[in-house]
């Protein structure tokens, strides 16, 4: 079995200031592990991916998540926030293989303050 | 990367009728998913659409409530039967790409049922 935990449900940060986006996976196997930004009112969009390759993966907008297999961490950080990141983020984990299902974290909802 | 379009974007619905929802992608897929998102929730898998055969659907989803069509690699549908304001959420496609590692959503279709 595998599953994600994303403690705390509302993150919010100044613009300018560190973003840092926790998400903890449990997975019987190695994992391939996943970030999903959504913006209000739309769907859901890759912003990067795990898949045991470098640990340290860059994705979109400036967001990059470090894989950490001693902590079964996969937090999502980015250097300075702006306003256009406030959205729902979504950690999710799947086993390796096209047939496997994706399990997604409860989301964590990003405010950035002026 | 796999273009997803699903119809109708969004539907205003009575109790007791059903609603269908239409996925297209732009190429073959092997898998493809129906996720629900209920408001302010985490994305839930209905089910997995199989080419050729019935659909396998997860714990606490039942063919009944929510058929499901596979008739080629790139289209399904879903639909949502006998409706109560409970199955109000936003339903989303989803397929994954071998080549890619990746999952990839649809935009999704919201749903209010009054």
């Amino acid at each position: 079995a595998q599953s994600v935990t994303q403690l705390g449900s509302h993150v919010s940060v100044s613009e300018g200031a560190l973003v840092l986006l926790r998400c903890n996976y449990s997975s019987s196997v190695p994992p391939y592990l996943f970030w999903y930004v959504q913006y209000p009112n739309q769907g859901l969009q890759l912003l990067l991916k795990y898949t045991s390759a470098a640990t340290l993966v860059k994705g979109i907008n400036g967001f990059e998540a470090e894989f950490k297999k001693s902590e079964t961490s996969f937090h999502l950080t980015k250097p300075s926030a702006h306003m256009s990141d406030a959205a729902e983020y979504f950690c999710a984990v799947r086993k390796a293989g096209a047939n496997s299902k994706l399990t997604f974290g409860k989301g964590i909802t990003l405010s950035v303050r002026p | 990367s796999a273009v997803i379009s699903q119809k109708p974007s969004r539907d205003i619905c009575q109790r007791g009728t059903s609603l269908t929802i239409q996925c297209q992608v732009d190429s073959q897929v092997t898998m493809m998913f129906w996720y629900r998102q209920q408001p302010g929730q985490s994305l839930t898998l209905i089910a997995t659409a199989n080419q050729g055969s019935e659909a396998t659907y997860e714990s606490g989803f039942v063919i009944d409530k929510f058929p499901i069509s596979r008739p080629n690699l790139t289209f399904s549908t879903l639909t949502v039967s006998n409706m109560s304001p409970e199955d109000s959420s936003i339903y989303l496609c989803s397929v994954v790409v071998s080549s890619y590692n990746e999952q990839f959503f649809g935009p999704g279709t919201r749903l209010t049922v009054l």
